[in-house]
């Protein structure tokens, strides 16, 4: 069955960085665009990043632009984000999710997430 | 702020309905046939239960039904279960550069 598992999440100071991966199996990884979508604490959902199938189309929220990179590699069937500068506003769960290949895809599924936080 | 505006709150007994708001905008809700809905029980990950307005996954119940009129979209649940208690987010693709935007988020209680 399809499985995501991400993993890299844990406790940095402000300005830091961390790099979360997010593993994939059970679909044909590289059919898919996939996307990073954070929850803070007790808060409600906020897409971060989507990265197309071959890699190379990228978009990001406002509140992450200039600051996480995503990126994925096809032969392992893995998706990256790279997070710098980070700010206390960063704190959340990252999930990553399979996102449907068309214009508008839903996100299906989820994978378990990995808490980031960031404090000094 | 989330940019779809969702009620915080929505309850009823099991059997009843019960149906969610999420109204957005002429550039999100309003342009596009792309909303989903999600259900996330707690500490678990969401799970999609509608998609591009209407369609239902494989597996999820035909209790769950969704709608848009306009700039707003609806989720329904009929014949309310226990195990619907759950928060519920709805999403829209917005294009441009905040690809996908979500909503508050509602939480259902089934009393």
């Amino acid at each position: 069955q399809v499985q995501l598992v991400e993993s890299g999440g844990g406790l940095v100071k402000p300005g830091g960085s961390l790099k979360l991966s997010c593993a994939a199996s059970g679909f044909s990884f590289s059919d898919y665009y996939m996307t990073w979508i954070r929850q803070a604490p007790g808060k409600g959902l906020e897409w971060v990043s989507y990265i197309g199938t071959d890699g190379y189309s990228t978009y990001y929220a406002d509140s992450v632009k200039g600051r996480f990179t995503i990126s994925r590699d096809n032969a392992k069937n893995s998706l990256y984000l790279q997070m710098n500068s980070l700010r206390a506003g960063d704190t959340a769960v990252y999930y990553c999710a399979k996102t449907r290949p068309t214009i508008g895809g839903w996100f299906d599924p989820w994978g378990q997430g990995t808490l980031v936080t960031v404090s000094s | 702020q989330s940019a779809l505006t969702q009620p915080p709150s929505a309850s009823g007994s099991p059997g009843q309905s019960v149906t969610i708001s999420c109204t957005g905008t002429s550039s999100d809700v309003g342009a596009y046939t792309y909303v989903s809905w999600y259900q996330q029980h707690p500490g678990k990950a969401p799970k999609v239960i509608i998609y591009e307005v209407i369609k239902r996954p494989s597996g999820v119940p035909d209790r769950f039904s969704g709608s848009k009129s306009g700039n707003t979209a609806s989720l329904t649940v009929s014949g309310l279960q226990v195990e619907d208690e759950a928060d519920y987010y709805c999403s829209s693709y917005a294009g441009s550069n905040n690809l996908w935007v979500f909503g508050g988020g509602t939480k259902l209680t089934v009393l």
